[in-house]
This record gives structure tokens, C-alpha cells and sequence, in this order.
């Protein structure tokens, strides 16, 4: 069955410190796509990245980067000199097999909230 | 400016009452999902649609109905079979051409039932 952790429920740093967000998923395809969302206090979840399964490549946007290992299952969000706005829940999630046709449908992790204090 | 529109923002229900919890998008994507949020939780699938005229359960699917009519609206109602709906509610949309898309959310519709 296809499943993703987050392990970790709540982090909190202060800022400027660097912060790892660890998620772990499981699937037996070999075709699939790993996404992180962002869910501030507001509610709406905000996009931040697509990943397919041939790309292992690591990724840096900003002060974001994310580490995609498919020898350990997993793929871990890193925020370098954490900042006030960088506090949400932020979400991991796992495309839906494959042989089910392509629905679009994506299996969430359960969250972690991260709190940076100033 | 394209996006997902949910309405309203923030609703309340007595028990025993229907409600509809509206959701646009002008993104022209082919598929629309429902998901329920409860405090500290993650995202549950309620229900999905690929097109028009179609949807799918999802995970959660007992006491909510919806209906595609056309593209671009994917309106869910909680009826009064849903035995504990105070949550938060959200829509997406994504494009299913070429491989998975990332899906894209509107602000969400918080619920509660007085």
C-alpha cells in the first residue's frame, strides 16, 4: 500500500536556524511524484515542489532545498536561515499508483508544523 | 487572475440542516478533489472528479454529495447524514495532461456546526 510519513508532528528553532523536514513514503511503483506543500496560518495550501521518480537530482530554490533519495524512500524539505514566515504546517505528498489510471489523486503525509521564533 | 475560488469562508450549520460549500476555478483543469482538514490532522479525500459529469469516493465519502456539472464548478454538500462535519474544507483542481500535476487550492471553507 502507498504511504507517506512525517514522522516528525511539531519542530520549533529559532531563527536563522536551519531546519530539515523529514518525509519517508512508500509505493511499489516505479513512476511516480513526490510534492511539498506549505499551509500557513491562513489555511490554503501553497505549492512548492514537483518531483518525478527518475529525478534524483537534489533541488535549491532560495533558502529551499529538498534532498530526494530513492534508496531510502524519502524526500527531505530543508529551510537554510529559518525565518518568522517560514512558520506552517508544511505537507508531504505521493502521487497515487499508477495502475489506477492517472486520477490525479495524491496521498498526503500528516503534517509537520514548524514554528521559528524570532 | 487564474485561481480557485471557494465560498463562503467561513460557514455555520445547525444540526439537521444541508449546506453546499461552493468551489470555482478558472484554471480550465480537468480534475477537482474535496478534501476535509480537522485540527492537527492531514488532508482526507471526500471526493474527486477527472471530468465533467463524473466523480469518484474518495476516502470519506459518507454524508457528502457533489456534482460536476460543468468544468470549471465542483460544489459539496454536507448533508445531514454527516455525523460530526465541523471542519475545514478544501477544494483543488489540477491538470491531468502530461503525467501528474501539482494540485492547486482555493482558501478553504471553515465549518461549524452550531
Amino acid at each position: 500500500a502507498q504511504k507517506v510519513t512525517q514522522a516528525q508532528t511539531e519542530i520549533s528553532v529559532v531563527e536563522k536556524e536551519d531546519v530539515t523536514l523529514d518525509c519517508v513514503y512508500e509505493t511499489r511503483d516505479t513512476t511516480y511524484y513526490l510534492f511539498w506543500y506549505k499551509q500557513p496560518p491562513s489555511g490554503e495550501l501553497v505549492f512548492l515542489i514537483r518531483r518525478n521518480s527518475f529525478d534524483e537530482q537534489n533541488e535549491i530554490s532560495g533558502r529551499y532545498s529538498w534532498n530526494f533519495q530513492k534508496s531510502t524512500s524519502s524526500f527531505n524539505f530543508t529551510i537554510t536561515a529559518s525565518q518568522v514566515v517560514d512558520s506552517a504546517v508544511y505537507f508531504c505528498a505521493l502521487s497515487e499508483a499508477h495502475g489506477s489510471g492517472n486520477t490525479g489523486k495524491l496521498i498526503f503525509g500528516q503534517g509537520t508544523t514548524l514554528q521559528v521564533k524570532p | 487572475d487564474g485561481g480557485i475560488t471557494q465560498s463562503p469562508k467561513y460557514l455555520f450549520r445547525k444540526e439537521g440542516q444541508n449546506v453546499t460549500l461552493s468551489c470555482e476555478q478558472n484554471l480550465n483543469h480537468d480534475a477537482m478533489y474535496w478534501y476535509r482538514q480537522d485540527p492537527g490532522q492531514g488532508l482526507r479525500l471526500i471526493y474527486y472528479s477527472q471530468i465533467v459529469n463524473d466523480f469518484q469516493k474518495g476516502d470519506i465519502a459518507e454524508g457528502y454529495s457533489v456534482s460536476r456539472e460543468k468544468k470549471e464548478s465542483f460544489p459539496l454538500t454536507v448533508t445531514s447524514a454527516q455525523k460530526n462535519p465541523t471542519a475545514f474544507y478544501l477544494c483543488a483542481s489540477s491538470s491531468l495532461a502530461g503525467g501528474f500535476g501539482e494540485q492547486f487550492f482555493g482558501p478553504g471553507t471553515r465549518l461549524t456546526v452550531l
